[in-house]
């Protein structure tokens, strides 16, 4: 079992819509919880992070956290082409911590924003 | 805050030869760099970490002879590719951990031709 699991995609939606993507994760122990946006070509860019049971929610972005169920979610409102992008979960296990290679990231979904 | 310049965005070189990748953290000071590979349509690999002032941790199947890695100061990492073969040619990225999360190199783009 993969240590972060997303569904690789492509998944695609029609522009204004709403794009779920969904990400698990099997070490119970995680703390801290990203989300990653990668454009064709570019490195990853921080998108949000999590760290609480429930939702967080900045501009389009929500971020949605159950630890019980260990899956994390990303929720995009009224999604742009421009929002077409690889995205990238990634799970830490602990909350603020330095030079410790102790974040996984998962395979990424490959999200299409049809105009 | 926390930026890594990762140098450079692309290269082109001739198999056989060797190139040099540098990522500097501006802002900040960096004791551990990540350095991921990534192939065209597939995820981060991480390749090897270093930290400033001993030897570089490679994950398994990364041969250290051939990828050398060097972190002489808590600003800069570096990333040799000895003897650049056309299998070599992908897309390498460094990252530092930050506060929260990693903050990463913009990127380079290796051709080996």
């Amino acid at each position: 079992q993969k240590e972060v699991e997303q569904n690789s995609g492509p998944l695609s939606v029609p522009e204004g819509a709403i794009a779920s993507l969904n990400c698990t994760y099997s070490d119970r122990g995680s703390q801290s919880f990203f989300w990653y946006r990668q454009y064709s070509g570019k490195s990853p860019e921080l998108i949000m992070f999590i760290y609480s049971n429930g939702d967080k929610e900045d501009g389009r972005f929500t971020a949605q956290l159950n630890k019980a169920s260990q899956y994390v979610s990303l929720l995009i409102r009224d999604s742009q082409p421009s929002d077409s992008a690889t995205y990238l979960c990634a799970v830490k296990n602990r909350i603020i911590s330095y030079n410790n290679n102790d974040m996984r990231f998962g395979a990424g979904t490959r999200l299409t924003v049809k105009p | 805050g926390a930026v890594v310049s990762q140098h450079p965005s692309r290269v082109i070189c001739k198999s056989g030869t060797s190139v040099k990748i540098e990522c500097r953290s501006l802002d900040f000071q960096a004791t551990t760099m990540f350095w991921y590979r990534q192939f065209p349509k597939q995820s981060l690999m991480l390749m090897a970490t270093s930290n400033e002032g001993s030897k570089a941790t490679y994950e398994q199947g990364v041969e250290k002879d051939k990828f050398l890695i060097n972190h002489a100061s808590l600003t800069l990492s570096t990333l040799t590719v000895t003897s650049a073969h056309p299998e070599d040619s992908s897309f390498y990225i460094c990252s530092a951990p930050i506060a929260r999360g990693y903050t990463f190199g913009s990127g380079t783009r290796l051709t080996v031709v």
